[in-house]
């Protein structure tokens, strides 16, 4: 079956400091992945998508994410963090066919100043 | 363009109690999506559309009805709504596999 997973339920870090949260999947075709970012209150908004080429995909807001089909991981990444940036992130893969996604159950990110 | 809006944004209801929830799109896309958003659970598809009069089931339909008679409108019913209804309500649209997230209904049924 395919699921998604976000390992880490919440994670803390400093102002100015690096960011990676972890995504792995689970599905037996080519999958369409996605970062979706939620800030307390509102809807999700879509950060990046990985359709197919090049494996390391840019986003808004000075993210980025790696697809590795080797390790089923779409990590995101942040070089440097913003205080602006706490908010809950969901890792998503898009099912062949094209209209339904599996959501992971999301990372909390708080930053510290 | 509005996005996507949903209307109420927060309603407390009475168990045994019905409403609908509207989601409306303004950018004419074909599929639209009910989820809800549980602590600890993400987001669970609980009924989708591909296309204007027709619905379909998702991971968690039950208790819950929908109808898509309208392109831009997507309603979602609860016909006597239970405390383990007691969520966060979000409808999106999409045209491909990318979706578009209104603002969410929170809903308390007591």
């Amino acid at each position: 079956a395919q699921s998604v997973t976000q390992p880490d339920i919440h994670i803390t870090v400093s102002e100015g400091a690096s960011l990676e949260l972890r995504c792995n999947y689970s599905y037996g075709a080519t999958p369409y992945l996605f970062w979706y970012v939620q800030s307390p209150g509102q809807g999700l908004q879509l950060l990046l998508k990985y359709f197919s080429g090049d494996t390391l995909v840019q986003g808004i807001k000075g993210f980025e994410a790696e697809f590795k089909r080797s390790q089923s991981s779409f990590n995101l990444r942040k070089p440097s963090v913003h205080w602006s940036d706490a908010a809950e992130y969901f890792c998503a893969v898009g099912l062949t066919g094209g209209f339904k996604t599996i959501f992971g159950a999301g990372t909390r990110l708080f930053v510290k100043a | 363009n509005a996005g996507v809006t949903q209307t109420p944004k927060f309603r407390v209801l009475k168990t045994g109690q019905s409403m609908t929830l509207l989601c409306a799109q303004d950018m004419n896309h074909e599929y639209m999506y009910w989820y809800r958003q549980d602590p600890g659970m993400g987001l669970r598809l609980i009924h989708y559309s591909v296309g204007e009069g027709t619905t379909a089931k998702g991971e968690v339909p039950d208790g819950y009805n929908v109808s898509r008679l309208k392109k831009q409108n997507f309603l979602l019913g609860l016909e006597s709504a239970a405390p383990s209804q007691t969520s966060v309500y979000f409808c999106a649209s999409g045209r491909s596999e990318t979706q578009y997230f209104g603002p969410g209904t929170r809903l308390l049924v007591l």
